[in-house]
């Protein structure tokens, strides 16, 4: 799998969008991006994947660039609740085996 | 829908001893993948099961083991524990349809933590 490099830590004011980076410079053509977030103590939550095309749901919005060497995980209106680690990861389809890296450490401040 | 379940959640050690997981993935999931969690290593994997057969393996030693039963239930066995093996274990199931054909996202259940003294 490509290697992903994530900022260690942001903070985020409650309400406001959340926008997260990820660089994966060197993707390739089959690599998927995900997005998963792990608050404390729990298991990691899926939020979003996706290939090429922009990607939105009940959760995120995941914008990726058009050569596919980074890309942004958008929380719109980010709440407490939201305050987690948050993972980028690519992978091919079908393949388990995921790195998981360091992530980025999100603070939802009040 | 029921989610991934793993037993026990907490569970105490001493080195030496041998321990066993069990996770039962969301009922049509035939894939079970397990992690290690430490605050030092980060997510690990582990290995990954499908149809009874481990398809892939981390880079652990071979005192680290696991198996899936026909009902896609899963365990893991670690035996004559460290005091490195303390960690959150995860498992995570998914549909694991055909590798290229589907990007299968993976759904973890809240693990076990293990705590060898």
């Amino acid at each position: 799998d490509a290697k992903t490099t994530q900022p260690t830590s942001m903070d985020c004011a409650e309400g406001r969008a959340a926008n997260l980076p990820c660089n994966h410079s060197t993707i390739s053509g089959n690599e998927y991006v995900y997005w998963y977030r792990q608050i404390h103590s729990q298991g990691p939550q899926y939020i979003i994947h996706g290939l090429k095309n922009n990607e939105t749901n009940e959760m995120a919005s995941l914008i990726i660039t058009e050569d596919r060497k980074s890309s942004t995980l958008i929380l719109p209106h980010a709440t407490l609740r939201d305050t987690a680690v948050y993972y980028c990861i690519v992978r091919v389809g079908g393949d388990y085996k995921l790195s998981f890296g360091a992530g980025t450490t999100v603070t939802v401040r009040a | 829908k029921a989610g991934v379940t793993q037993t026990p959640r907490y569970l105490i050690k001493t080195r030496g001893q041998q321990v066993t997981l069990s996770c039962s993935p969301i009922s049509g999931h035939r894939s079970v993948s397990w992690y290690q969690q430490t605050p030092g290593q980060g997510l690990q994997f582990l290995f990954e099961y499908f149809s009874e057969t481990q398809r892939n393996k981390g880079n652990f030693p071979g005192r680290f083991s696991g198996r899936q039963f026909s009902n896609s239930r899963s365990e893991m066995n670690v035996s004559t524990l460290e005091l490195g093996d303390s960690a959150l274990y995860l498992c995570a199931s998914s549909l694991a349809l055909w590798a290229g054909v589907s990007t299968g996202e993976l759904f973890f259940g809240e693990g076990s933590r293990l705590t060898v003294l």
